[in-house]
């Protein structure tokens, strides 16, 4: 298996603009997960899905963020409007079975908003 | 407050030395803690995973203590190589039915030839 793929590898954009990550997890994995890494706060989970239900978003930080996850091979992190604050490196992780088993990271998207 | 601390911020080593990481937290109802390794630009990958039952466990090079009465744990590093040169992240799920992941700050560890 190719691992959990995310796209786009490097991003960057102006405030205001939209922002779309994708994230394809390990097929078969019914969990998948959105974190964002700064050097500040460390990681922080945004959402996690079950069986592309969203479960606990509480972690996405305002109304500017939304994911989704139309099938279980496919997930969209959108951000808009951004700002110069959301620059982060976001990751994409997949489980396989309950919550508390293993997660396998993508390799991240690093977000700079100018 | 549900908090995992990490010490030290920075490690430098030597190759060939070994080295302990601590992990505490105050996360309660606690489910089980891991460690990741995190190579620069890349995601983090799992190490171990222990429950509270759990004392000691190994992976390689690596291994992770853990005392769930004084909520501490540590990571041994044996024998360092240049390629243990990494951030390493102590995570804790929180129990309970909230599936939480409380994450520690992180321990950066340098490897020198």
């Amino acid at each position: 298996d190719a691992g959990v793929i995310q796209s786009p590898r490097h991003e960057v954009t102006e405030m205001g603009q939209e922002v779309t990550l994708r994230c394809k997890p390990i097929s078969g994995h019914d969990y998948l997960f959105w974190y964002r890494q700064t050097m500040m706060r460390g990681l922080e989970l945004l959402i996690y899905f079950n069986n592309n239900v969203p479960i606990d978003d509480s972690g996405m930080p305002e109304d500017r963020f939304s994911a989704k996850m139309p099938n279980a091979s496919f997930s969209t992190l959108k951000i808009q409007p951004s700002e110069p604050r959301d620059s982060a490196v976001y990751f994409c992780a997949s489980s396989l079975g309950q919550y508390n088993n293993e997660q396998f990271f993508g390799p991240g998207t690093r977000l700079t908003v100018l | 407050k549900n908090q995992v601390e990490q010490s030290p911020q920075s490690l430098i080593i030597l190759e060939g030395k070994n080295c302990t990481l601590q992990c505490n937290y105050t996360v309660s109802p606690f489910s089980n803690l891991r460690w990741y390794k995190q190579d620069t630009g890349r995601g983090p990958v799992s190490l171990t995973i222990m429950t509270f039952s759990e004392n000691t466990k190994s992976n390689g090079r690596y291994t992770a203590t853990l005392d769930a009465d004084t909520k501490q744990s540590s990571l041994h590093i044996t024998a360092s190589q240049l390629s243990d040169s990494a951030s390493y992240i102590c995570v804790v799920l929180l129990s309970g039915g909230y599936n939480k992941l409380i994450f520690g700050a992180g321990t950066r560890l340098a490897v020198h030839p």
